[in-house]
């Protein structure tokens, strides 16, 4: 079975200030893929990033970057100089290795940038 | 712009009253995906198809099934909406990698049910 835990319900930080939203994962799968989507008050998810069980480089993308941790289960995210663009709920995702299954989220951080 | 679309973006139905939601696609994407995302919770799947193959998770009710014609387009229908399945619905599609795509899912914007 697999799980995704986002132990953050709601963070509230100060615009440009940093922020990291945490995530720890369990499954059995060997191969497996992790994700990260934004979800803004329209609803849409937005896809942010995707990683498999075999790469953990993390990756930078302008403000945002990723640390993934196979050793702790883990997939922090982590927003630098933060903008009040960035208030959203931010989803933690994991998928098994087929890519044409369901996506297992987590329950969510619901993220406010403070001006 | 190749994108997922969904339609009616908001939906309002009556108890009991048979409901239908959109989502096509431009992407061609071989797997269409419907999520269900009550409030303040994460998205849960009810079914996907890839390609003509219907797949339905295994804790869906029977309230709910889907068809989809052809590659591009996706119904979500809901026969007899309780209060309880008041919600937003999410379509997603993806290629998977063994069709050359990769396994994130590019969703649609949604479309809230509300049940009176």
């Amino acid at each position: 079975a697999q799980k995704v835990t986002q132990a953050q319900t709601e963070i509230s930080v100060v615009e440009k200030e940093d922020v990291t939203l945490d995530c720890v994962y369990e499954t059995r799968d060997t191969t497996y893929y992790l994700f990260w989507y934004k979800q803004p008050p329209s609803g849409e998810l937005v896809f942010l990033i995707r990683r498999n069980s075999f790469d953990e480089q993390n990756e930078i993308s302008g403000r945002y970057s990723w640390n993934f941790q196979k050793s702790t289960s883990s997939f922090n995210f982590t927003i630098t100089a933060s903008q009040v663009v960035d208030s959203a709920v931010y989803f933690c995702a994991l998928s098994g290795p087929f890519g044409n299954e369901k996506l297992t989220f987590g329950t969510g951080t619901r993220l406010t940038i403070i001006p | 712009d190749a994108m997922v679309i969904q339609n009616p973006r908001y939906q309002v139905t009556q108890f009991g009253k048979p409901v239908t939601l959109s989502c096509s696609q431009t992407l061609n994407h071989n797997v269409m995906y419907w999520y269900q995302q009550k409030s303040s919770q994460a998205p849960k799947l009810l079914f996907h198809y890839y390609d003509k193959d219907f797949n339905n998770e295994a804790d869906t009710p029977d309230n709910f099934q889907s068809r989809r014609p052809n590659t591009s387009f996706c119904f979500l229908d809901i026969r007899s909406p309780g209060l309880g399945d008041a919600a937003m619905y999410l379509c997603a599609t993806n290629n998977p990698p063994e069709k050359g795509g990769s396994t994130e899912q590019f969703f649609g914007p949604g479309t809230r049910l509300t049940v009176l």
